[in-house]
């Protein structure tokens, strides 16, 4: 399966700040989700976004999809040291459960 | 929600031994469960699909006969690295979705180090 691209690898912000990162794909998609990941751990669910919705929100988190341009981004709004880990987005084809992963940011917030 | 059990979730062997890691869905069943291999710094690379009762469905260059799955109930999978090899020390993730979600449930992962 073709890896997703992400972009920034990595991003640096001070406590407070908005973190936004962008997630490209290259099929069509049933959905795309956002995961985070602490180092050395599991994966953490955050959103779930569907091919037919354009935004969506939960706390903090916002994602937005946009299926023209193939891209979706996940903006994090008044970031905690807490947020600091990698994120994932994942894309499922129509009809499978299977994910394909983007290559993730990893997101350092400095307190 | 759902909740997805790894264990164990580390563990240490060597070369030419065999090692087994099992997959739970504690809360619900899964008739299909997914299993990830992640690199240091590097993200989740699928490797197979396990299908309660069928064989499992392995990706381009992954080896069926060296990574066993065996899904033999709607809650557990499990994946045995045979033969391991240092280069088979990685971080081995396994997924689950409820029926009817789109969303997949990870477990904690295991971390193999082959010596």
């Amino acid at each position: 399966s073709q890896q997703g691209e992400e972009d920034p690898q990595a991003l640096s912000i001070q406590e407070g700040e908005n973190a936004t990162m962008n997630c490209s794909y290259k099929t069509s998609i049933n959905n795309l989700q956002w995961y985070r990941q602490n180092s050395g751990r599991g994966l953490v669910h955050l959103i779930l976004i569907r091919s037919n919705e354009r935004e969506k929100h939960s706390g903090r988190l916002r994602v937005t999809l946009d299926t023209s341009k193939k891209s979706s981004s996940l903006l994090i709004t008044a970031s905690r040291a807490a947020d600091t880990a990698s994120y994932f987005c994942a894309y499922s084809g129509a009809g499978s459960y299977q994910l394909t992963f983007g290559k993730g940011t990893k997101l350092s917030v400095i307190p | 929600g759902a909740v997805v059990s790894q264990h164990p979730s580390r563990v240490i062997c060597k070369s030419g031994t065999s090692v087994k890691i099992e997959c739970r869905s504690l809360d619900f069943q899964a008739t299909t469960m997914f299993w990830y291999r992640q690199f240091p710094k590097k993200s989740l690379m699928l490797m197979a699909t396990s299908n309660e009762g069928s064989k499992a469905t392995y990706e381009q260059g992954v080896e069926k006969d060296k990574f066993l799955i065996n899904h033999a109930s709607l809650t557990l999978s499990t994946l045995t690295v045979t033969s391991a090899h240092p280069e088979d020390s990685s971080f081995y993730i396994c997924s689950a979705n409820p029926a009817s979600t789109g969303e997949q449930y990870f477990g904690p992962g295991t971390r193999l180090t082959v010596t």
